[in-house]
């Protein structure tokens, strides 16, 4: 059964504290992204992955962090600089970056929230 | 960098009307794609549309591009009570890095 995965659905996090969010895919995919989604809004790129070992900044980049050890997973650790975390996270993959026929596939999401 | 603007922001009809939505965006693109989010779930991709093509076709989607005026538009025809989502639209510039940048949706709630 392919597909992106993460975990998990509901997070709540205490001020000061890293968390980490868990996203794995099973689809064989080059490109991983990770976006934040406010209420009501769009989608905003965190950071993006085009093969294993390399990530980039995306637009909001601060207080954000991820690794690409494996191709499967792109964990994001929001860390305690990050200062309005609640939202929700979304993991997407896609087969590689730029292609004519290239879509993504997302996650069900993570909702971090800040007690 | 937000590239697609969809409209409108919110948009209610009545089951078995058709449901249009349109995206405007900046910069030359790839391709554009349409995907549609139930509230609180991930998105689930609809329908992709190239730069060199005008209309697309996916059962009851009809989404059409104009790169001249740099718009597209979704219609969902006979919309059904399930077709309650929100809607983006993602340009993709084809550069890492700029494949899948989204606007801000357009709710649609479809009324029984």
């Amino acid at each position: 059964d392919g597909g992106i995965t993460q975990s998990p659905k509901y997070l709540f996090r205490k001020e000061g504290q890293n968390v980490t969010l868990s996203c794995e895919q099973n689809l064989n995919h080059d490109a991983m992204y990770w976006y934040r989604q406010d209420p009501g809004q769009g989608l905003r790129l965190i950071y993006y992955s085009q093969i294993v070992n390399d990530f980039q900044k995306g637009d909001i980049a601060e207080g954000y962090s991820v690794s690409r050890e494996k191709k499967e997973s792109f964990p994001l650790t929001v860390t305690s600089a990050q200062k309005n975390p609640t939202a929700f996270y979304l993991c997407a993959s896609s087969i590689g970056a730029g292609g004519p026929n290239t879509e993504a596939f997302f996650g069900q999401g993570t909702r971090l929230t800040v007690v | 960098s937000q590239q697609g603007e969809e409209d409108p922001q919110a948009l209610s009809i009545q089951e078995g009307e058709n449901a249009t939505m349109n995206c405007s965006y900046k910069t030359s693109i790839n391709n554009l794609q349409w995907y549609r989010q139930n509230s609180g779930r991930g998105l689930v991709h609809l329908i992709l549309i190239r730069s060199n093509e005008r209309e697309k076709h996916s059962g009851r989607l009809r989404v059409t591009l104009d790169t001249s005026k740099k718009s597209s538009s979704l219609l969902i025809t006979a919309s059904r009570a399930a077709d309650t989502a929100s809607y983006f639209c993602a340009t993709d510039k084809g550069n890492y890095g700029q494949n899948f940048v989204f606007g801000p949706g357009t709710r649609l709630s479809v009324l029984p």
